[in-house]
């Protein structure tokens, strides 16, 4: 069973469009959530971290649910610029390594 | 805005020699990382690094490859005797804690291996 999945998509949507991305992890004692962005053949940039309670950082939101074992990224009001591959990121109870998720392609449309 | 550098950007090789690849991390982070990504595939960890010595590696990480910090800022990853599936992205992180922290990426280098 693979550490981290996501769906690869691709999603394509109007600008303007709400999307949503969801990653599942099966490490239930993981203990931290990143999602990062990466465009084509750059590195992993830090969106944002994923905390127990949701955080929201302008038209982005992440939300953690450990019940279910699964972080969510939602992007209101898309915009060209936010087509990108979206990366979730689960660091483990133990050690320092990030497991990180094949990523879900986004392509925003005018 | 502080940020982790790397170099080259791009390493073409013959099939057998050894590479070494750099990274200047964020000064004040004491945790560094070496990730790499095959074209096409997601980002997999090969080996973290903390005060001196390696915390963490992954089974890609074998005796083909190596990690120094021969100064206070350089982090090198060595790979001898390059074979062809070495060709990938290889990123450079560094982070503050090795716990709960972001990981800060490098440029990355791209190293084609023929």
């Amino acid at each position: 069973r693979k550490e981290v999945e996501q769906d690869p998509g691709p999603f394509n949507v109007p600008e303007g469009a709400t999307v949503a991305f969801n990653c599942t992890y099966s490490n239930s004692a993981s203990q931290s959530f990143f999602w990062y962005r990466q465009d084509c053949r750059k590195e992993p940039k830090l969106l944002m971290s994923v905390y127990s309670s949701g955080n929201e950082d302008g038209r982005f939101t992440a939300q953690l649910n450990r019940a279910s074992q699964y972080i969510s990224l939602l992007i209101r009001d898309s915009k060209l610029s936010d087509s990108a591959t979206y990366l979730c990121a689960v660091l483990p109870n133990t050690g320092n390594q990030f497991y990180f998720g094949t990523g879900t392609s986004l392509t925003v449309i005018p | 805005e502080p940020e982790v550098t790397q170099t080259p950007s791009h390493q073409v090789t013959q099939m057998g020699q050894e590479v070494i690849l750099r990274c200047v991390p964020i000064s004040n982070h004491l945790y560094f990382y070496w990730y790499r990504q095959i074209l096409g595939q997601k980002v997999e960890f090969l080996v973290s690094f903390y005060n001196n010595e390696i915390s963490e590696k992954s089974e890609i990480f074998d005796d083909q490859f190596s990690v120094e910090r021969p100064d206070g800022s350089n982090f090198t990853l060595k790979i001898r005797s390059t074979k062809l599936e070495d060709s990938a992205m290889y990123f450079c992180a560094s982070s503050s804690d090795g716990n709960y922290n972001e990981q800060f990426f490098g440029p990355g280098t791209r190293l084609t291996v023929l």
